[in-house]
């Protein structure tokens, strides 16, 4: 069956980094587009950043554009992101999601998500 | 930056008809998603491409899109349906969630 888990959240300080890592298992991870997407405690979904299938192309929300670098092993079948210069406003639940194929399925749905990981940034 | 709109509250009683709805300027061109979430749940599809219904979701849920509206409409809705619901949709090369809606049934 799909899964996808996250790891690596934890407290950091203002201004220092954090990875995240989303392993994922039950699909075939190098024919999938993967997305990041977070919920800051009590508030809405966020979309946060997507990479394609083959790597080839990234893309992010204008809120992390330039502090976080979304990234992908084929060989490991995991997902990261690497989150540079933190704010408290980063504070939020991570998930991992799996974006559906065009015509097959649900499409380009987010089908599958992880359970998330919390990042708090306090100082 | 493009955005979704959703109001923030829909409230019915059990059996009622719940009706979310989901502003945009691309839905036009743009298929809007639906996710349920409970709480300190992980989200669930519960409509794709507009209209569709993923396996497994009650036919009670169903979907519509009309120019710049989508709506999400919870036919007959019962308690376990309280929840809140999440419009998602495309932006070019980017992705955006309305900023959701609660649902309240009782």
């Amino acid at each position: 069956q799909v899964q996808l888990v996250e790891s690596g959240g934890g407290v950091v300080q203002p201004g220092r980094s954090l990875r995240l890592s989303c392993a994922a298992s039950g699909f075939t991870f190098s024919s999938y587009g993967i997305h990041w997407v977070r919920q800051a405690p009590g508030k809405g979904l966020e979309w946060v950043a997507v990479i394609w299938y083959d790597g080839s192309n990234k893309y992010y929300a204008d809120s992390v554009k330039g502090r976080f670098t979304i990234s992908r092993d084929k060989s490991k079948n995991t997902l990261y992101l690497q989150m540079n210069s933190l704010r408290v406003e980063d504070t939020a639940v991570y998930y991992c999601a799996r974006e559906g194929l065009a015509l097959a399925g649900t499409g380009t749905a987010l089908d599958y998500w992880g359970q998330g990981t919390l990042v708090t940034v306090s100082s | 930056s493009y955005e979704l709109t959703q109001p923030p509250s829909v409230s019915v009683s059990p059996g009622q008809t719940a009706r979310i709805t989901c502003s945009g300027d691309a839905l036009p061109k743009k298929y809007a998603y639906w996710y349920q979430q409970k709480s300190g749940q992980a989200p669930v599809l519960v409509i794709y491409e507009d209209n569709k219904r993923p396996s497994g979701i009650p036919e009670r849920f169903s979907g519509s899109s009309s120019g710049t509206m989508a709506t999400l409409t919870i036919s007959g809705a019962h308690v376990q349906d309280e929840a809140d619901y999440y419009c998602y949709s495309t932006d070019n090369s980017g992705r955006v969630f309305g900023g959701g809606t609660k649902l309240t049934v009782l």
